[in-house]
């Protein structure tokens, strides 16, 4: 099954340490995307990535967060100094096209992201 | 933003019932789509809608663009057990894929 695969399933770290996050997406798609859920909402987008390139990123917060998706391997989520408010689930999404195209975005299991 | 307004938030139904949901938004989407979630896992694709006024089936799942494209409805026809999740309405356009909030459903034996 080639789906997208995110790891680790979970995490916990204590706050200030660092997180990092990582997807693989589907064979043959080249755009990931990266979003949070909070318990009893809905997915909330953070970033676009293309290989090497970040398309949008409105949906991440400025400080902290950063993503990347280098030209060989996955692609990762960042989060330096966590602080209690970034525990959620992070999913990760990957289609064939880009943004805007009738491609639709197929998800990863998430990784689920404890702070104590 | 954009926001998408899901309803119900939650639903208890018979097995064998017919199940119905939907999505409403102010702004115009290019596509919709309505994933299911189970505990634990990622959202699954369940249809994909690309045209105002067009309905698509899957299997018991029946889900319509409405044609003024800022609304969809998923139907689901003598529910199963296994129906049990979180289905979520996503709509796609010029803006990152927006997600409403999700409808709870729960099918009692």
């Amino acid at each position: 099954n080639a789906g997208v695969m995110q790891n680790p399933r979970h995490l916990v770290r204590r706050r200030g340490q660092e997180a990092r996050l990582r997807c693989s997406p589907m064979k043959g798609h080249s755009h990931v995307y990266w979003y949070r859920q909070l318990p009893e909402e809905g997915l909330k987008f953070m970033v676009y990535l293309q290989k090497e390139n970040i398309i949008d990123e409105s949906g991440m917060p400025k400080e902290r967060f950063s993503a990347e998706f280098p030209k060989e391997g996955p692609s990762i989520l960042r989060i330096q100094q966590v602080v209690r408010g970034d525990s959620a689930a992070y999913f990760c999404a990957s289609s064939p096209m880009v943004r805007g195209s009738n491609q639709p975005q197929h998800f990863g299991d998430g990784t689920r992201l404890s702070i104590l | 933003g954009q926001q998408l307004n899901q309803s119900p938030q939650s639903m208890f139904i018979q097995e064998g019932e017919d199940v119905s949901m939907n999505c409403t938004s102010s702004s115009i989407f290019n596509t919709w789509l309505w994933y299911k979630q189970e505990p634990g896992e990622g959202p699954v694709l369940l249809i994909a809608l690309y045209k105002a006024g067009e309905l698509t089936s899957n299997g018991r799942l029946t889900a319509q663009f409405g044609i003024t494209r800022k609304d969809s409805f998923l139907n689901i026809s003598a529910s199963i057990p296994s129906d049990v999740g979180i289905y979520f309405c996503a709509g796609l356009g010029n803006t990152p894929l927006v997600f409403g909030k999700g409808t709870r459903l729960s099918v009692i034996a």
